[in-house]
Protein backbone atom coordinates (compact mmCIF):
# COMPACT_ATOMS: atom_id res chain seq x y z
CA UNK A 1 0.00 0.00 0.00
CA UNK A 2 1.43 3.44 -1.02
CA UNK A 3 1.36 5.59 2.09
CA UNK A 4 2.61 8.89 0.36
CA UNK A 5 1.26 9.87 -2.97
CA UNK A 6 2.32 11.72 -5.52
CA UNK A 7 -0.69 11.46 -8.06
CA UNK A 8 1.35 13.84 -10.76
CA UNK A 9 3.95 12.46 -12.89
CA UNK A 10 5.01 15.28 -14.19
CA UNK A 11 4.23 19.37 -13.78
CA UNK A 12 5.22 22.11 -16.68
CA UNK A 13 5.48 25.31 -15.73
CA UNK A 14 6.79 28.56 -17.61
CA UNK A 15 9.82 30.43 -16.13
CA UNK A 16 8.67 33.04 -13.49
CA UNK A 17 5.51 31.36 -12.88
CA UNK A 18 4.38 29.73 -9.35
CA UNK A 19 5.45 25.77 -9.25
CA UNK A 20 2.39 23.84 -7.15
CA UNK A 21 3.73 20.50 -6.27
CA UNK A 22 1.60 17.85 -4.13
CA UNK A 23 1.57 15.03 -1.80
CA UNK A 24 -0.99 12.90 0.15
CA UNK A 25 -0.94 10.64 2.90
CA UNK A 26 -2.98 7.96 4.26
CA UNK A 27 -1.14 7.49 7.70
CA UNK A 28 -1.92 9.41 10.66
CA UNK A 29 1.10 8.75 12.30
CA UNK A 30 3.63 10.68 10.48
CA UNK A 31 4.98 13.88 12.25
CA UNK A 32 7.56 14.82 9.86
CA UNK A 33 7.44 15.49 6.46
CA UNK A 34 10.12 16.65 3.81
CA UNK A 35 10.75 17.35 0.29
CA UNK A 36 13.52 16.24 -1.86
CA UNK A 37 15.11 17.27 -4.87
CA UNK A 38 16.74 14.82 -7.45
CA UNK A 39 18.98 15.73 -10.87
CA UNK A 40 19.62 12.68 -13.13
CA UNK A 41 22.34 10.39 -11.80
CA UNK A 42 23.05 12.34 -8.95
CA UNK A 43 21.33 11.44 -5.33
CA UNK A 44 18.28 12.80 -4.04
CA UNK A 45 18.98 16.42 -2.18
CA UNK A 46 17.14 18.18 1.48
CA UNK A 47 15.39 20.80 0.11
CA UNK A 48 12.61 21.59 2.59
CA UNK A 49 11.16 20.22 5.76
CA UNK A 50 7.89 20.43 8.14
CA UNK A 51 7.11 19.20 11.67
CA UNK A 52 3.17 18.36 11.66
CA UNK A 53 2.82 20.96 14.37
CA UNK A 54 2.96 23.38 11.97
CA UNK A 55 0.94 24.26 8.62
CA UNK A 56 3.57 26.31 7.19
CA UNK A 57 7.38 26.60 6.32
CA UNK A 58 9.25 28.62 3.79
CA UNK A 59 12.67 28.88 2.78
CA UNK A 60 13.91 31.13 0.00
CA UNK A 61 11.72 30.71 -3.07
CA UNK A 62 10.45 27.29 -0.74
CA UNK A 63 6.99 27.10 0.83
CA UNK A 64 5.73 23.88 1.96
CA UNK A 65 1.96 23.55 3.68
CA UNK A 66 0.78 21.02 6.03
CA UNK A 67 -3.10 20.26 5.83
CA UNK A 68 -3.28 17.47 8.59
CA UNK A 69 -7.04 17.29 8.42
CA UNK A 70 -6.80 16.60 4.63
CA UNK A 71 -3.08 15.04 5.23
CA UNK A 72 -1.85 16.23 1.83
CA UNK A 73 1.22 18.90 1.97
CA UNK A 74 2.20 21.32 -0.96
CA UNK A 75 5.30 22.41 -2.06
CA UNK A 76 5.35 26.13 -3.59
CA UNK A 77 8.40 27.42 -5.74
CA UNK A 78 8.18 31.00 -6.90
CA UNK A 79 9.43 32.20 -8.73
CA UNK A 80 10.41 28.84 -10.54
CA UNK A 81 13.97 28.90 -12.53
CA UNK A 82 15.22 26.50 -15.17
CA UNK A 83 17.17 25.08 -12.25
CA UNK A 84 14.69 24.40 -10.53
CA UNK A 85 13.61 21.23 -13.45
CA UNK A 86 14.57 18.13 -11.68
CA UNK A 87 12.42 15.13 -9.86
CA UNK A 88 10.69 16.01 -6.41
CA UNK A 89 10.23 13.85 -4.67
CA UNK A 90 8.00 13.97 -1.11
CA UNK A 91 8.53 11.83 2.08
CA UNK A 92 7.27 11.44 5.36
CA UNK A 93 8.55 10.34 8.73
CA UNK A 94 7.55 8.15 11.92
CA UNK A 95 8.46 5.95 14.32
CA UNK A 96 6.98 2.87 12.85
CA UNK A 97 7.45 -0.92 14.24
CA UNK A 98 10.02 0.79 17.07
CA UNK A 99 12.54 2.76 14.22
CA UNK A 100 12.00 6.05 12.37
CA UNK A 101 11.73 5.32 8.71
CA UNK A 102 11.12 7.68 5.64
CA UNK A 103 8.75 6.77 3.15
CA UNK A 104 8.77 8.63 -0.34
CA UNK A 105 6.15 9.09 -3.06
CA UNK A 106 6.70 8.18 -6.59
CA UNK A 107 7.65 11.54 -7.40
CA UNK A 108 6.64 14.47 -9.73
CA UNK A 109 8.76 15.35 -12.75
CA UNK A 110 8.87 19.21 -12.40
CA UNK A 111 9.99 21.11 -15.93
CA UNK A 112 10.16 24.85 -15.99
CA UNK A 113 10.17 26.56 -19.58
CA UNK A 114 12.30 29.52 -20.21
CA UNK B 1 32.13 18.57 2.77
CA UNK B 2 30.69 15.68 4.29
CA UNK B 3 29.39 12.81 2.41
CA UNK B 4 27.58 9.53 1.35
CA UNK B 5 29.97 7.78 -1.15
CA UNK B 6 28.73 4.65 -3.09
CA UNK B 7 31.91 3.09 -4.73
CA UNK B 8 30.12 2.18 -8.18
CA UNK B 9 28.11 4.42 -9.93
CA UNK B 10 27.34 1.48 -13.08
CA UNK B 11 27.56 -1.79 -13.03
CA UNK B 12 26.23 -4.67 -15.80
CA UNK B 13 26.03 -8.11 -14.03
CA UNK B 14 24.73 -11.31 -15.04
CA UNK B 15 21.65 -13.28 -14.18
CA UNK B 16 22.35 -15.56 -11.05
CA UNK B 17 25.85 -13.54 -10.20
CA UNK B 18 26.62 -12.21 -6.51
CA UNK B 19 26.65 -8.70 -6.79
CA UNK B 20 27.81 -6.41 -3.49
CA UNK B 21 27.31 -2.26 -3.71
CA UNK B 22 29.18 -0.84 -0.95
CA UNK B 23 28.10 2.54 1.00
CA UNK B 24 30.70 4.70 2.96
CA UNK B 25 29.44 7.76 5.11
CA UNK B 26 32.02 10.44 7.03
CA UNK B 27 29.31 12.06 9.09
CA UNK B 28 29.64 9.53 11.96
CA UNK B 29 25.82 8.52 11.60
CA UNK B 30 24.27 5.96 13.34
CA UNK B 31 21.69 5.51 10.72
CA UNK B 32 22.37 4.00 7.39
CA UNK B 33 19.45 3.16 4.54
CA UNK B 34 19.47 0.64 1.33
CA UNK B 35 16.86 2.46 -1.42
CA UNK B 36 16.17 1.25 -4.48
CA UNK B 37 14.29 4.05 -7.13
CA UNK B 38 12.11 2.95 -10.01
CA UNK B 39 10.05 5.15 -12.51
CA UNK B 40 6.62 5.20 -11.15
CA UNK B 41 7.47 3.62 -7.76
CA UNK B 42 9.85 6.36 -6.26
CA UNK B 43 12.33 5.12 -3.93
CA UNK B 44 11.44 2.22 -1.91
CA UNK B 45 13.34 1.05 1.57
CA UNK B 46 15.35 -2.62 1.08
CA UNK B 47 17.11 -2.68 4.51
CA UNK B 48 18.02 -0.29 6.93
CA UNK B 49 20.81 -0.11 9.84
CA UNK B 50 20.56 1.64 13.37
CA UNK B 51 23.97 0.22 14.59
CA UNK B 52 26.67 -1.71 13.59
CA UNK B 53 25.66 -5.22 12.99
CA UNK B 54 22.39 -4.28 13.19
CA UNK B 55 19.63 -5.04 10.57
CA UNK B 56 16.24 -4.64 9.97
CA UNK B 57 14.22 -5.06 6.93
CA UNK B 58 12.41 -2.21 5.16
CA UNK B 59 9.30 -2.73 2.53
CA UNK B 60 11.16 -4.85 -0.06
CA UNK B 61 13.63 -7.16 0.99
CA UNK B 62 13.25 -10.15 -0.96
CA UNK B 63 16.31 -11.02 -2.77
CA UNK B 64 18.51 -8.94 -0.55
CA UNK B 65 20.89 -8.74 2.51
CA UNK B 66 22.99 -6.28 3.63
CA UNK B 67 26.30 -6.18 5.93
CA UNK B 68 27.24 -3.66 8.39
CA UNK B 69 30.55 -4.12 10.12
CA UNK B 70 32.08 -0.89 10.45
CA UNK B 71 29.82 2.32 11.30
CA UNK B 72 30.73 4.16 8.75
CA UNK B 73 30.24 1.28 5.91
CA UNK B 74 26.88 -0.15 4.96
CA UNK B 75 27.12 -2.95 1.62
CA UNK B 76 23.73 -4.21 0.28
CA UNK B 77 24.10 -7.94 -1.29
CA UNK B 78 22.71 -9.28 -4.19
CA UNK B 79 22.97 -12.88 -3.70
CA UNK B 80 21.64 -13.82 -6.99
CA UNK B 81 20.76 -11.10 -9.02
CA UNK B 82 18.10 -11.07 -11.26
CA UNK B 83 16.88 -9.06 -14.57
CA UNK B 84 13.71 -7.46 -12.00
CA UNK B 85 16.43 -6.02 -9.97
CA UNK B 86 17.64 -3.74 -12.54
CA UNK B 87 17.34 -0.48 -11.26
CA UNK B 88 19.05 2.41 -9.33
CA UNK B 89 20.12 2.08 -5.77
CA UNK B 90 20.60 4.71 -3.03
CA UNK B 91 22.40 4.66 -0.35
CA UNK B 92 21.57 7.05 2.81
CA UNK B 93 22.74 8.15 6.74
CA UNK B 94 21.23 9.93 9.19
CA UNK B 95 22.21 10.93 12.75
CA UNK B 96 20.14 9.45 15.83
CA UNK B 97 17.86 11.56 18.10
CA UNK B 98 14.75 13.80 17.39
CA UNK B 99 17.04 17.08 17.39
CA UNK B 100 15.76 19.19 14.38
CA UNK B 101 17.23 17.67 11.02
CA UNK B 102 17.78 14.54 12.39
CA UNK B 103 14.79 13.25 9.97
CA UNK B 104 17.08 14.51 6.98
CA UNK B 105 18.93 11.77 5.65
CA UNK B 106 21.91 12.43 3.10
CA UNK B 107 22.16 10.64 -0.09
CA UNK B 108 24.69 8.80 -2.38
CA UNK B 109 25.26 9.72 -5.52
CA UNK B 110 23.26 6.12 -6.71
CA UNK B 111 24.47 2.86 -8.68
CA UNK B 112 22.75 2.14 -11.36
CA UNK B 113 22.42 -1.74 -11.74
CA UNK B 114 22.01 -3.34 -14.78
CA UNK B 115 21.29 -7.28 -14.66
CA UNK B 116 21.10 -9.20 -17.93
Amino acid sequence: DQQVKQNSPSLSVQEGRISILNCDYTNSMFDYFLWYKKYPAEGPTFLISISSIKDKNEDGRFTVFLNKSAKHLSLHIVPSQPGDSAVYFCAASADLQGAQKLVFGQGTRLTINP
Amino acid sequence: DVKVTQSSRYLVKRTGEKVFLECVQDMDHENMFWYRQDPGLGLRLIYFSYDVKMKEKGDIPEGYSVSREKKERFSLILESASTNQTSMYLCASRRSGTATGANVLTFGAGSRLTVL
